[in-house]
């Protein structure tokens, strides 16, 4: 089957612009992640999902990102009045359930922040 | 603080060479450990995958290792090929109800010709 999958693959924009970037997980698998990857670095986790819930979201920065989950299936990650800062790749991740399991990740969508 | 470390950030070998690649964590208390594999601007592809009981994984070349009282897991690649280049990324669940990877920075394998 499709793995995960995220759109759009790379987003321009400018300081201080909305953005919104969209996460399809693996169909069934319930448990949704959204990490950040900065240039050089490891991924770092922002949210996690059990469902339609955000059951963590300790790794969120401000309150400028926000997430939703709304049907419990595809993932939207917004970002408000976006600063330079906030250029990275994010990554969404999806597994068949919270606990042990293996997370397979999307190919990430590239934000630049001009 | 709990940290992944992977050192080095970097090793280039010629083809053929038996690899191993070092993960350290700060807490013995982890529920799993990933090993991961990221091509130049993809995303991350799952290798391994290592429960908090067992002692190592094995797929076809590559073999991980865990020792939870040293924290401390190994990726052994054998037999490289070109083929292998990218980076390896280590991700520890640490146990405590956090569903979070932590992953180390990686390291960038280049296996020359």
């Amino acid at each position: 089957g499709a793995g995960v999958s995220q759109t759009p693959s790379n987003k321009v924009t400018e300081k201080g612009k909305y953005v919104e970037l969209r996460c399809d997980p693996i169909s069934g698998h319930t448990a949704l992640y959204w990490y950040r990857q900065s240039l050089g670095q490891g991924p770092e986790f922002l949210i996690y999902f059990q469902g339609t819930g955000a059951a963590d979201d300790s790794g969120l920065p401000n309150d400028r990102f926000f997430a939703v989950r709304p049907e419990g299936s595809v993932s939207t990650l917004k970002i408000q009045r976006t600063e330079r800062g906030d250029s990275a790749v994010y990554l969404c991740a999806s597994s068949l359930t919270r606990g042990s399991g293996t997370q397979y990740f999307g190919p990430g969508t590239r934000l630049l922040v001009l | 603080k709990q940290e992944v470390t992977q050192i080095p950030a970097a090793l280039s070998v010629p083809e053929g060479e038996n690899l191993v690649l070092n993960c350290s964590f700060t807490d013995s208390a982890i529920y799993n450990l990933q090993w991961f594999r990221q091509d130049p601007g993809k995303g991350l592809t799952s290798l391994l995958l290592i429960q908090s009981s067992q002692r190592e994984q094995t797929s076809g070349r590559l073999n991980a290792s865990l020792d939870k009282s040293s924290g401390r897991s190994t990726l052994y690649i054998a037999a490289s090929q070109p083929g292998d280049s990218a980076t390896y990324l280590c991700a520890v669940k640490y146990q405590g109800g956090s569903e979070k990877l932590v992953f180390g920075k990686g390291m960038k394998l280049t296996v020359n010709p």
